[in-house]
């Protein structure tokens, strides 16, 4: 089935640098997702991407649209220590006869004071 | 606005017992989705519901899973007879039927443990 890999799968830097993680698959996505997750929460959504190459920003946060559809990027801009938790990219299948949304493994982010 | 509720947060349960996971979606939203997360893992796909209906349980073991959505109520997922491989973090979402997945709103989550 459809699969999202996202790399790194940890990341640990100091308040203050900035951050980029990716998310790529095999197959093709027409929209794709960024998630966050705060411990013993539920994930929030950060920022949804519609068409290939777009780029939307939402504060500190940009995502990429992959010109290929196959792939997003997103950074963080000036970290601080509210943004540890771990960072989800999604994107929507109709595998199983219904859209619904496939995740990646996710990206855990810890920035150091 | 409430936003999506699930109880209980935590649940522990015997191996052989019922788990029984409540959601109350989003206040106008009539589109339920069930997520269960294992341990440094993304989260996995069971089940869509709307009121009253199963629309997709293709990611639903075949056996001792179950949910529902009644028209009154919250959506309940039902797990019978747990082994300790049901272990997990089970999460709820919500969506309008106009943004359908594109905006889902999660819950906190039901943290089971199966001893």
């Amino acid at each position: 089935g459809q699969q999202l890999n996202q790399s790194p799968q940890s990341m640990f830097i100091q308040e203050g640098e900035d951050v980029s993680m990716n998310c790529t698959s095999s197959s093709i996505f027409n929209t794709w997702l960024w998630y966050k997750q705060d411990p013993g929460e539920g994930p929030v959504l950060l920022i949804a991407l519609y068409k290939a190459g777009e780029l939307t920003s939402n504060g500190r946060l940009t995502a990429q649209f992959g010109i290929t559809r196959k792939d997003s990027f997103l950074n963080i801009s000036a970290s601080i220590p509210s943004d540890v938790g771990i960072y989800f990219c999604a994107g929507p299948t109709t595998q199983g006869g219904s859209e619904k949304l496939v995740f990646g493994k996710g990206t855990k982010l810890t920035v150091n004071p | 606005n409430a936003g999506v509720m699930q109880n209980p947060r935590h649940l522990v349960r015997r191996r052989g017992q019922e788990a029984r996971l409540r959601c109350s979606p989003m206040k106008g939203h009539s589109h339920v989705y069930w997520y269960r997360q294992l341990p440094e893992e993304g989260l996995k796909f069971m089940v869509y519901l709307q009121k009253e209906n199963i629309i997709d349980e293709s990611g639903m073991p075949k056996e001792r899973f179950s949910a529902e959505f009644p028209k009154e109520g919250p959506s309940i997922l039902r797990i019978q007879q747990v082994v300790r491989g049901d272990s997990a973090a089970y999460f709820c979402a919500s969506s309008s039927q106009l943004a359908g997945v594109y905006e889902q709103y999660f819950g906190p989550g039901t943290r089971l443990t199966v001893t």
